[in-house]
């Protein structure tokens, strides 16, 4: 148990439609990142929240976005779901900057059909 | 892009020493190379990390080569729990940007009973 959290664990969505994927990171830790693992690939970087504002970006379009809260909880917004965007969602959570360690969360299984 | 390269797969028998080989051979001098596993459905899980002395932890050492081009991450005593998805990464710091993992497809490790 890594103290991160993803909610839900999995989800069926069609073409067009827009979902919210949300992530507790563990006490103490004031950075997430989010990534995208497509089935039998390594997880994707998405982007990086840092105190609340986007502190880097992967090669993502703009219809992939997010927030972090002032508890420094964090929600991955996908606008115009594609098939492709159908794959694991990884957050991980870890303290400061300097990505010493990351605790990853469970992952949040998106499915679109 | 990922800037290591590692075997697709590799065997190793249940209580025996699992050697698992990494090259790098772009890392620059300031790169730390990190080690992820990802057990089936589960969040990848941080084991080590080293810039160019060896490390050893509770769960692995890890041995990096003098000229810094590859490594070495050894588990001494292999359970069959140790099978799963493992990723050599080298940690990006782009100028002004902030750090990120860059996974590539990993290695499958296969403990056998």
């Amino acid at each position: 148990e890594t103290g991160v959290t993803q909610s839900p664990t999995h989800l069926i969505k069609t073409r067009g439609q827009q979902v919210t994927l949300r992530c507790s990171s563990q006490s103490g830790h004031n950075t997430v990142s989010w990534y995208q693992q497509a089935l039998g690939q390594g997880p994707q970087f998405i982007f990086q929240y840092y105190r609340e504002e986007e502190n880097g970006r992967g090669n993502f379009p703009p219809r992939f976005s997010g927030l972090q809260f002032p508890n420094y909880s964090s929600e991955l917004n996908v606008n115009a779901l594609e098939l492709d965007d159908s794959a694991l969602y990884l957050c991980a959570s870890s303290r400061g900057q300097i990505l010493n360690e990351q605790f990853f969360g469970p992952g949040t299984r998106l499915t679109v059909l | 892009d990922a800037k290591t390269t590692q075997p697709t797969s590799m065997d190793c028998a249940e209580g025996r020493a699992a050697n698992l080989p990494c090259n790098h051979s772009t890392i620059s001098g300031n790169e730390y190379v990190y080690w992820y596993r990802q057990i089936h459905s589960q969040g990848p899980q941080y084991i080590i990390h080293g810039l160019k002395n060896n490390e050893t932890n509770e769960m692995a050492s890890l041995i990096i080569t003098e000229d810094r081009k590859s490594s070495t991450l050894i588990l001494p005593h292999a359970t069959l729990r140790d099978t799963a998805v493992y990723y050599c990464i080298v940690r990006v710091a782009p100028q002004g940007g902030s750090e990120k993992l860059v996974f590539g497809k990993g290695m499958k490790l296969t403990v056998n009973p």
